[in-house]
């Protein structure tokens, strides 16, 4: 049973520039958040989906930002006209169906950067 | 213990000792509490959890403590060795999730 997977692992992006990241979550698992952590900063909530519907994303920026989770595919992360601020990693994670109160696990990472 | 800021505490344990860290969570109405350990270049990973209506749980070599009476929650780690040398952060979570900053764990020979 694979795990969080994640990809790229590492994104390179200029200043402007669309980063589009990747979350496929574990089987069976329904239910996706996106993280973002910057060096030796704790994780800082983002958004949470289910399938189809984003169900809290107060933790993601106005602008610039946004996050999908079709019935197929990948969830995904977009960030329009990246910013150098915008270098952190990004950390998805799933949990299964249910309460929102379990355990997550998460993804490696994409790490951004932008130059 | 853990802070919010830009500079991660540190716990330097020696190898074999056992080592403890704390955290203080923010919200009384969580009721449900996870520790995780991340190594650097990597994701999070699930050390042990705990639900509020216990005091105590017990993994392999990991403890967990929660006094919700003052809001804190340790991790013991017993014979401490060098792979236990990694980021540990408390989550806390009453339908949401909130992470600690983290506390940098350094085992010596």
């Amino acid at each position: 049973n694979a795990g969080v997977m994640q990809n790229p692992r590492h994104l390179v992006r200029r200043r402007g520039q669309e980063a589009r990241l990747r979350c496929s979550p574990m089987k069976g698992h329904s239910h996706v958040y996106w993280y973002r952590q910057l060096p030796e900063e704790g994780l800082k909530f983002m958004v949470y989906l289910q399938k189809e519907n984003i169900i809290d994303e107060s933790g993601m920026p106005k602008e610039r930002f946004s996050a999908e989770f079709p019935k197929e595919g990948p969830s995904i992360l977009r960030i329009q006209q990246v910013v150098r601020g915008d270098s952190a990693a990004y950390f998805c994670a799933s949990s299964p169906p249910g309460q929102r109160n379990n355990e997550q696990f998460f993804g490696p990472g994409t790490r951004l950067t932008v130059l | 213990g853990e802070s919010v800021g830009l500079h991660l505490p540190t716990l330097s344990v020696q190898e074999g000792d056992n080592s403890i860290i704390n955290c203080a969570y923010s919200n009384s109405a969580s009721d449900y509490f996870i520790w995780y350990k991340q190594e650097s270049g990597k994701g999070p990973q699930f050390i042990i959890d705990i639900r509020s209506n216990m005091d105590k749980r017990q993994g392999q070599r990991v403890t967990v403590l929660l006094n919700k009476t003052v809001k804190h929650l340790s991790l013991q780690i017993a014979a401490t060795q060098p792979g236990d040398s990694a980021v540990y952060f408390c989550a806390e979570s009453w339908g949401k999730f909130q992470f600690g900053a983290g506390t940098q764990v350094v085992v010596t020979p």
